[in-house]
């Protein structure tokens, strides 16, 4: 019964090769989120998606895209990753007009070499 | 965005009460609090959220003072498995829509020892 699903669980990827890390959900949300999580740090959101309208954050560096091509699921597109990219990545889900409560995936830990 | 300010980190003994506290002084009116945990390694996870009243729930409690500048959530019973980077959050509305942003602030580490 998982309800957002994220693959792979973990990624390695070569310094500037382009990457993309995949979410799916059960949910039915309408509101998608990617959130980048450095290493004893805390998430911080890189965009979201309200359905179809794409939303990035001020400091989001160019090198993040992200594309939701149905409800269900939403991608992370790394053009060209740097050493400084390792992180997990979370994929988060909420509902508007709810309690806007957001649920959160396992994430996929991503390793740049 | 209203700041939240907690305690780096806190100790508690398994089967007692953890109670984590919150600073939020510059909350407004229409702001949550909303509580999330993340247990090492895995995606962070909702707990509780209020806006004045206090808020109890299957996994915590949430009060909240009158003034609103502080709310504490406490976990009535805590285990080992409550051990978690503990995130208080006032939620910001993202441009009117009928949904919020969450920004997460370093949180406190709870270790529940036996």
């Amino acid at each position: 019964d998982a309800m957002v699903i994220q693959n792979p669980r973990y990624q390695v990827t070569q310094f500037g090769k382009p990457v993309t890390l995949s979410c799916s959900q059960t949910l039915n949300h309408n509101v998608m989120y990617w959130y980048q999580q450095k290493s004893s740090q805390a998430p911080k959101l890189l965009f979201h998606y309200y359905d179809k309208d794409f939303n990035n954050e001020a400091d989001t560096p160019d090198n993040f895209q992200s594309r939701r091509p149905n409800t269900s699921f939403c991608f992370l597109d790394i053009r060209s990753p740097g050493l400084g990219d390792a992180a997990m990545y979370l994929c988060a889900t909420s509902r508007a007009g709810t309690s806007y409560e957001q649920y959160f995936g396992p994430g996929t830990r991503l390793t740049v070499t | 965005d209203a700041k939240t300010t907690q305690p780096p980190s806190m100790d508690c003994a398994e089967g007692r009460a953890a109670n984590l506290p919150c600073n939020h002084s510059t909350i407004s009116g229409n702001e949550y609090v909303y509580w999330y945990r993340q247990i090492h390694s895995q995606g962070p996870q909702y707990i509780i959220h209020g806006l004045k009243n206090n808020e109890t729930n299957e996994m915590a409690s949430l009060i909240i003072t009158e003034d609103r500048k502080s709310s504490t959530l406490i976990l009535p019973h805590a285990t080992l498995r409550d051990t978690a980077v503990y995130y208080c959050i006032v939620r910001v509305d993202a441009g009117g829509t009928s949904y919020g942003k969450l920004t997460f602030g370093q949180g406190t580490i709870l270790t529940v020892h036996p």
